[in-house]
């Protein structure tokens, strides 16, 4: 079974700031992929990043970058040039790379950007 | 290219009451997920299709929820009879292939029980 642990019920960063939030997770899988999400007011799930569990490079998409530490089992969410408009929930999530197995989510931290 | 569409984006009804709900998937997408996301918690699987059939659908409660997805495309999932535990909202999300990493999801519906 896998499990994703949020410990940042919510954090508060001031724009055009740098904020990270934290993931671990546990899994016993070998192959994985770490997914974050963004999750507006409005309730749509938005795909922000990816990383599998076999990729050297730390994924980056646009301000989004994924602190990811195999070793540590951690997968943090790093977003720079924090805007008004990413005030959201953020989930993290993972997923084993074999069979069907879908999306573990996290609890979610809460984020709030302030001018 | 269309998202994945949802319908009602809100209901209200009374504890056992039915309801249902509408989903479609990407053109294209061969796998559909409906999650039940609880207020405060991550979404949480509720079933799972390949195509027209169910691939994992460990987590529905049964007695009470049904979905389908009769020609592989969109699907319904249905509450009978409705509790009070069932108030959250509901998302449908599809992938191109059973394997494929990144899940895209609906705007959701947003279910209130009385």
């Amino acid at each position: 079974a896998q499990k994703i642990t949020q410990t940042q019920p919510g954090m508060f960063v001031q724009e055009k700031e740098a904020v990270t939030l934290d993931c671990t997770y546990d899994t016993s899988d070998q192959s994985y992929g770490l997914f974050w999400y963004k999750q507006p007011s409005s309730g749509e799930m938005i795909f922000l990043i990816y990383q599998g569990s076999y990729d050297e490079q730390n994924a980056t998409e646009g301000r989004y970058s994924l602190n990811f530490q195999k070793a540590r089992k951690s997968a943090n969410l790093v977003i720079s040039a924090s805007q008004l408009g990413d005030s959201a929930m953020y989930f993290c999530a993972m997923r084993p790379r074999s069979g069907y197995s879908t999306l573990t989510f996290g609890k979610g931290t809460m984020l709030l950007v302030s001018p | 290219e269309a998202g994945v569409a949802q319908s009602p984006r809100y209901k209200i009804i009374e504890k056992r009451q039915s309801v249902a709900f509408w989903c479609n998937p990407i053109s294209g997408h061969a796998t559909l997920y409906w999650y039940q996301q609880i207020l405060g918690q991550g979404p949480k699987l509720l079933i799972q299709f390949q195509n027209n059939g169910v691939v994992d659908d460990s987590q529905l409660p049964k007695d009470r929820f049904s979905a389908e997805r009769l020609k592989g495309v969109d699907s319904t999932l249905k509450i009978q009879p409705a509790k009070l535990e069932d108030s959250a909202v509901y998302l449908c999300a599809s992938t191109p292939k059973p394997r494929e990493d990144t899940q895209y999801f609906g705007p959701g519906t947003r279910l209130t029980v009385l």
